[in-house]
């Protein structure tokens, strides 16, 4: 069965603090893996990974698929309490499904 | 931008009605839109995948009859749901996917619709 597992289910940090959250996955058909956040509302969007070792940055927010390994990592740095959201992996298998994993809840302190 | 909508944003109903539910892509073709529902503190579930022109294919478990799925457009799928009960009530998230046909065609979600039923 395919699974997409997220470490850790929930992380509290200060702000300024550098937080690094984990998702590993087991699909039959992989195409790409995506990152999303989520607040009150439905996901929005950060990353989508197809190649392994090719780190995607925007701001201050970074991600990096291992294909061979079969995990992504998500970095936050300078952590900001406007960054306290689930935050969800997803991994796209071919014929358009996309399989999420549970998230991983952050609560940034100030 | 890459900007689906949903309506309504919330709503109330009472047990045994039906509640219809809208997504929109605004700015872009989506040959196929996917509805997701998410209990509180879980993460989003697959109910099934809609294709423009042609039949939903739902996910094992949700029940068909129940869930009505109609993507009449390449901009615009609905989900009724028919004789809501209480176990219904829920987050329905719909997202949609931009036909480019490119490698890096994603899903973009929309804002989601809360459902409860009395």
């Amino acid at each position: 069965e395919d699974k997409v597992v997220q470490s850790p289910l929930s992380l509290v940090v200060h702000e300024g603090d550098t937080v690094t959250l984990n998702c590993s996955y087991e699909v039959t058909n992989f195409r790409s893996l995506l990152w999303y956040k989520q607040e009150k509302k439905a996901p929005t969007f950060l990353f989508m990974l197809t190649s392994s070792g090719i780190e995607k940055k925007s701001g201050r927010l970074s991600s990096i698929l291992d294909k061979k390994e079969l995990f992504s990592i998500l970095n936050i740095t300078a952590t900001q309490t406007g960054d306290s959201a689930v935050y969800l992996c997803a991994v796209w298998e071919y014929g358009n499904k996309l399989v999420f994993g549970a998230g991983t809840i952050l609560r940034v302190k100030s | 931008g890459a900007v689906v909508s949903q309506h309504p944003s919330w709503v109330i109903c009472k047990s045994g009605t039906s509640v219809k539910i809208e997504c929109r892509s605004l700015d872009f073709q989506a040959t196929t839109m996917f509805w997701y529902r998410q209990f509180p503190k879980q993460s989003l579930m697959l109910m099934a995948t809609s294709n423009e022109g042609s039949k939903a294919t739902y996910e094992q478990g949700v029940e068909k009859d129940k869930f009505l799925i109609n993507h009449a457009s390449l901009t615009l799928s609905t989900l009724t749901v028919t004789s809501a009960h209480p176990e219904d009530s829920s987050f329905y998230i719909c997202s949609a996917r931009r036909s480019s046909g490119a490698s890096t065609d994603t899903q973009y979600f929309g804002p989601g619709t809360r459902l409860t039923v009395l």
